[in-house]
């Protein structure tokens, strides 16, 4: 079953925050963000097992509540370079080999 | 890095027409997978491989048929092209930590 996304879209100005939201109605093992820029392949920018650990790398960080079934990824402080369409992907069973089911994705627009 | 790359990034065909795209990867990877992406849809799996001469049906495999007789490369077939299989086919491969590497894309018209 195809996870939630919210927004579908927003636009930013630079230095702005924003989150983007990924639930599901079935239990969730893991959570993987991909960020895609217009023309380009979809880029891997994180993975949150179970265990609501929340991960970032420079200023981008995702959490995962797996009680909840969902997860959140907060870009803080955004660049131009933040702009592109983000989806969240969850496997469709337990096992990390699975193929993700993704999100129908949230188009993030920065501006200067 | 990985690497994955696809035969085309842009493709025009006719309907009826028997169509190939091959996917390439260069990390010995195990599993690899057939995407479509249209717009407000999002990605939608077709195929999917675990390994070589293996292969499953995903949620959309009507039309679409796939061949994996190298462990690094995987096709997929159209066995008789219509324009709503007009779309972006990504394809992508499953690194150790299970993230996923996808190819550029083709962009398929089918006229």
């Amino acid at each position: 079953q195809q996870p939630v996304q919210s927004p579908q879209a927003v636009i930013l100005r630079e230095g702005e925050d924003a989150v983007i939201n990924c639930s599901s109605s079935k239990a969730l093992y893991s959570v993987h963000w991909y960020r895609q820029k217009h023309g380009e392949a979809p880029i891997f920018l994180m993975i949150l097992l179970k265990g609501g650990e929340q991960k970032g790398h420079d200023k981008i960080s995702a959490s995962f509540n797996e009680k909840k079934q969902q997860s959140s990824l907060y870009l803080t402080a955004s660049q131009l370079s933040y702009s592109g369409t983000y989806f969240c992907g969850t496997p469709s069973s337990y096992s990390g080999n699975t193929p993700l089911v993704f999100g129908k994705g949230t188009r993030l627009s920065v501006i200067a | 890095d990985v690497k994955v790359t696809q035969s085309s990034r842009y493709l025009v065909k006719r309907t009826g027409e028997k169509v190939f795209l091959e996917c390439v990867q260069d990390m010995d990877h195990e599993n690899m997978f057939w995407y479509r992406q249209d717009p407000g849809l999002g990605l939608r799996l077709i195929y999917f491989s675990y390994d070589v001469k293996m292969k499953e049906k995903g949620d959309i495999p009507e039309g679409y048929s796939v061949s994996r007789e190298k462990k690094e490369r995987f096709s997929l077939i159209l066995e008789s092209a219509s324009t709503n299989q007009t779309s972006m086919y990504l394809c992508a491969s499953i690194g150790l930590y299970y993230e996923q590497y996808f190819g550029p894309g083709t962009r398929l018209t089918v006229t």
